[in-house]
């Protein structure tokens, strides 16, 4: 059974960093892309980053580029979303998702992110 | 960033009737390899978002055949023949063919 397990979320000061982690099993973690959903509460999906099933291309949204990283590690399964300078505005719940035909298949449950002072 | 527009706003629709939702992207979702990548999802309240169709019209596994999908280029449209209870909740479209991948705002099916 495919699973996805987000971890790491909390409170965090606007401007501080954080790591949330999404734990994959049930399947060969390095035949398929992964990619981190946000959900702002009682909002939509937004799209945040991506990582190939090879780990050679990344890509981010333009509200997040140059301040998050998306990253992995194959002897863990684990894909990892490194947050730099957090804003009120990142407050969200972080899904992470595997992806078929460029869309996410599987879905973690989500980890909660909250910034403020 | 590819807009994706759904409509109408909101759907309020009687057990037994047809449901219809619209998707519309700012471009063509063809991909340079032919295919066209458009996803729709439904989100349950409290639950994360499952895929209900891939690549326009594909359902995944699990889905009833009540449920399906429809479209080309820039229009796309999730249809429900009967609506069930269990189909509340609120229907976001997806495009992947282009990065970063891109979702519509989302329309939330009431059950009347």
């Amino acid at each position: 059974e495919v699973q996805l397990v987000e971890t790491g979320g909390g409170l965090v000061q606007p401007g501080e960093s954080l790591r949330i982690s999404c734990a994959a099993s049930g399947y060969t973690f390095t035949n398929y892309a992964l990619v981190w959903v946000r959900q702002a509460p009682g909002k939509g999906l937004e799209f945040v980053s991506g990582i190939t099933s090879r780990g050679d291309y990344t890509s981010y949204a333009n509200s997040v580029r140059g301040r998050f990283i998306i990253s992995r590690d194959t002897s863990k399964n684990t894909v990892y979303l490194h947050m730099g300078s957090l804003q009120p505005e990142d407050t969200a719940f972080y899904y992470c998702a595997r992806t078929t035909y460029t869309s996410p298949d599987y879905w973690g449950q989500g980890t909660l992110v909250t910034v403020s002072s | 960033d590819v807009v994706m527009t759904q409509s109408p706003l909101s759907l309020s629709v009687t057990l037994g009737q047809p449901a219809s939702i619209s998707c519309r992207s700012s471009q063509s979702l063809v991909h340079s390899d032919g295919s066209t990548y458009l996803s729709w999802y439904q989100q349950r309240p409290g639950q994360s978002p499952r895929r209900l169709i891939y690549k326009v019209s594909y359902r995944d596994s699990g889905v009833p055949d009540r449920i399906s999908g429809s479209g080309s280029g820039t229009d796309f449209t999730l249809k429900i023949s009967s609506v069930e209870a269990e189909d509340l909740g609120v229907y976001y479209c997806m495009q992947g063919t282009h990065w970063p991948n891109t979702f519509g705002q989302g329309i939330k099916l009431e059950i009347k």
